[in-house]
């Protein structure tokens, strides 16, 4: 009964490589994200979809492409990964109104290390 | 600009001290602001937000417009307390602005 799942829990992989990680929500939530959070546990959102549409896509490099087939889930591909790319991703969900006061749920987080 | 501080990478406290996590805020409209807690192997999780006005496992927050401040308290720590603290920023445009975070270290 996970509320939000992400797959797969640690990735460890070669710099250039394409990677994806994909996160589910059983919440019945209508709105996504992904954040990283660095080596120093800074966290910082990336992208969020709503409706599977994109609403939020905070300057994050091309390379990475998030997909939201449904509105319960939200994958995120990542092309030519970089040695910068290590980090811990997470993914979270929430019911959207346009209101802050709506909590966010947030997955295992997957980590990533790049060599 | 948009922005949350947690002035304080690591807090190192002794069980049945007084704890308080600090977090300053600069945002031009109504803030909302929240504190998330990620205990060790775990997930990311709300603890509290401050319009609900609650005390979660003892732990309360007040907003302070005037020192644009929400800082984190509990009278007594517990071992159990020991996480990273997140404070948050709930900006207009949907997205929430996290501090850098504090890590809490309660001592026996």
């Amino acid at each position: 009964d996970t509320a939000v799942s992400q797959t797969p829990k640690y990735l460890v992989t070669q710099m250039g490589n394409d990677k994806s990680i994909k996160c589910e929500q059983n919440l019945g939530h209508d709105t996504m994200y992904w954040y990283k959070q660095d080596s120093k546990k800074f966290l910082k959102i990336m992208f969020s979809y709503n409706n599977k549409e994109l609403i939020i896509n905070e300057t994050v490099p091309n390379r990475f492409s998030p997909k939201s087939p449904d509105k319960a889930h939200l994958n995120l591909h990542i092309n030519s990964l970089e040695l910068g790319d290590s980090a811990v991703y997470f993914c979270a969900s929430s019911s959207y109104s346009g209101s802050g006061t709506d909590t966010q749920y947030f997955g295992p987080g997957t980590r990533l290390t790049v060599l | 600009a948009q922005r949350v501080t947690q002035p304080e990478k690591l807090l190192s406290v002794f069980k049945g001290a007084p704890v308080e996590l600090k977090c300053n805020y600069s945002y031009s409209g109504s803030p909302e602001l929240f504190w998330y807690v990620q205990y060790s192997r775990q997930r990311l999780q709300l603890l509290l937000r401050h319009i609900s006005r609650e005390s979660i496992k003892g732990f309360t927050a007040d907003l302070n417009k005037g020192e644009t401040s929400f800082h984190l308290k509990k009278p007594f720590a517990q071992e159990e307390d020991s996480a990273m603290y997140y404070c948050a920023l709930y900006n207009q445009g949907g997205k929430l602005i996290f501090g850098q975070g504090t890590e809490l270290s309660v001592k026996p």
